[in-house]
């Protein structure tokens, strides 16, 4: 079963171009959540997703980023005219939560983001 | 707002010794905690949950405690091996329903020299 899937790996966007992140849960697992680390920071939680559906992005900027989780392939993570403060490591996590029932998250190996 | 707190500071010990991380929040009555490993230019790996009627969990040379009072979560690694060495987070869940939206602590990050 493979883990969770990002691409890509590495991305190097110029100050206002866009950048788009990939994310591939787990098999079955239809929950999925982005979080950002920037250099010398924790992880910061950014938007909660389910198939077709936003449930949370309280933690997204609210201008220029932006979520899906389509029906069928990866959930997208995108951020339009990229500035340099948007540098980080973008983390994607799936989990198998069904109902009220609590479940670990899996991350995925993440996409770092340099804007030059 | 929640907030969480881990020993900002490396913490450095012996193997075969046992580490023991902190991990203290406030402004929040969390329904459960969990335990992630990052290593370094890696994504985080769950290690353990705990809830919050559970005083401690256990898993091979792990163990969590969870004290709701005190609010504050204790991670051991006991007999502790270079292989060890990564930096921890604690995490809780802030969203409603438990939603699974999760806050972290910076880290602690472990050092086991032979």
């Amino acid at each position: 079963n493979a883990g969770v899937m990002q691409n890509p790996r590495h991305l190097v966007r110029r100050r206002g171009q866009e950048a788009r992140l990939r994310c591939s849960p787990m098999k079955g697992h239809s929950h999925v959540y982005w979080y950002r680390q920037l250099p010398e920071e924790g992880l910061k939680f950014m938007v909660y997703l389910q198939k077709e559906n936003i449930i949370d992005e309280s933690g997204m900027p609210k201008e220029r980023f932006s979520a899906e989780f389509p029906k069928e392939g990866p959930s997208i993570l995108r951020i339009q005219q990229v500035v340099r403060g948007d540098s980080a490591a973008y983390f994607c996590a799936s989990s198998p939560r069904q109902g009220a029932t609590v479940y670990e998250q899996y991350f995925g190996p993440g996409t770092r983001l340099t804007v030059t | 707002s929640q907030k969480i707190e881990q020993n900002s500071e490396a913490l450095n010990i012996q193997e075969g010794k046992t580490a023991t991380l902190t991990c203290n929040y406030t402004n929040y009555s969390p329904a459960y905690l969990q335990w992630y490993r990052q290593d370094p230019g890696r994504g985080p790996v769950f290690l353990l949950l705990i809830r919050e009627n559970e005083k401690e969990k256990r898993k091979e040379r792990l163990k969590v405690t969870f004290d709701t009072t005190l609010k504050q979560s204790l991670f051991h690694i006991t007999a502790s091996q270079p292989a060890d060495s990564a930096t921890y987070l604690c995490a809780l869940d802030i969203g409603s329903s438990n939603t699974g939206k999760l806050i972290f602590g910076q880290g602690t990050t472990l050092q086991v020299k032979p």
